[in-house]
């Protein structure tokens, strides 16, 4: 069983922090990392996707990826209160025709104004 | 209508009713999958499809049952649920299975 690890939180951090949360896998082959955001009681939403060790930054995230830690992290500069929501880390694998998404428990995140 | 979406929002349903969730994607991918979401707990997956054949099924009850007849169309079909079944169900599709899931709204279902 290919495993995601996020702690769950909840993270609390004053707005205009820098929020981190990270997230761990258990497979060397996963190619493909993807964070998305959920506030309470609505569906995920894609925050951003990582394919290539190092940072990728779109405005005020920041997702890193170390595939020989087997770790990726997401940084929220400027944290703002609206940022308040569960935070999921999935790992996609590439085994052909069995490969697919995995999902991590989520980091509850809560910006205080 | 774009992106994924999922009929009806909300759904309150008795034990020994029937009824059937739908989701339609918009977005030509060829994968589809189902999820349930409990209370301040993490998604499960539930059944996933990959151009409408069903190529997983994670030990899920037989009072849900999934029909995939196109690869835009998903349903899940409920008999006789438990009230532990209430939960958050959300539709998701992605071009291959190990692209970027979009998810639709969900329907919140309550089992009375």
């Amino acid at each position: 069983q290919k495993e995601v690890e996020q702690n769950s939180g909840p993270l609390s951090v004053p707005e205009g922090a820098i929020a981190s949360l990270n997230c761990t896998y258990s497979d060397r082959v996963s190619q493909s990392f993807f964070w998305y955001r959920q506030y309470s009681g609505k569906s995920p939403e894609l925050i951003m996707s990582i394919y290539s060790n190092g940072d990728k930054e779109d405005g005020r995230f920041t997702a890193q990826l170390n595939k020989a830690s087997q770790y990726v992290s997401l940084l929220i500069r400027d944290s703002q209160p609206s940022d308040s929501a569960t935070y999921l880390c999935a790992v996609a694998d590439r085994g052909s025709t069995l490969g697919r998404l995995y999902f991590g428990r989520g980091t509850q995140l809560t910006v205080w104004p | 209508e774009t992106g994924v979406t999922q009929t009806p929002r909300h759904l309150v349903m008795g034990m020994t009713n029937k009824k059937s969730l739908k989701c339609e994607q918009h977005l030509g991918h060829n994968a589809m999958y189902w999820y349930k979401q409990s209370a301040k707990k993490p998604l499960e997956l539930m059944f996933v499809y990959n151009f409408k054949e069903q190529t997983e099924n994670n030990s899920v009850p037989s009072r849900f049952s999934p029909e995939c007849p196109n690869s835009s169309h998903l349903f899940l079909h409920l008999h006789t649920l438990q009230p532990e079944d209430s939960a958050l169900y959300l539709c998701a599709s992605s071009q291959s299975r190990t692209d970027t899931q979009y998810f639709g709204p969900g329907t919140r279902l309550t089992v009375l």
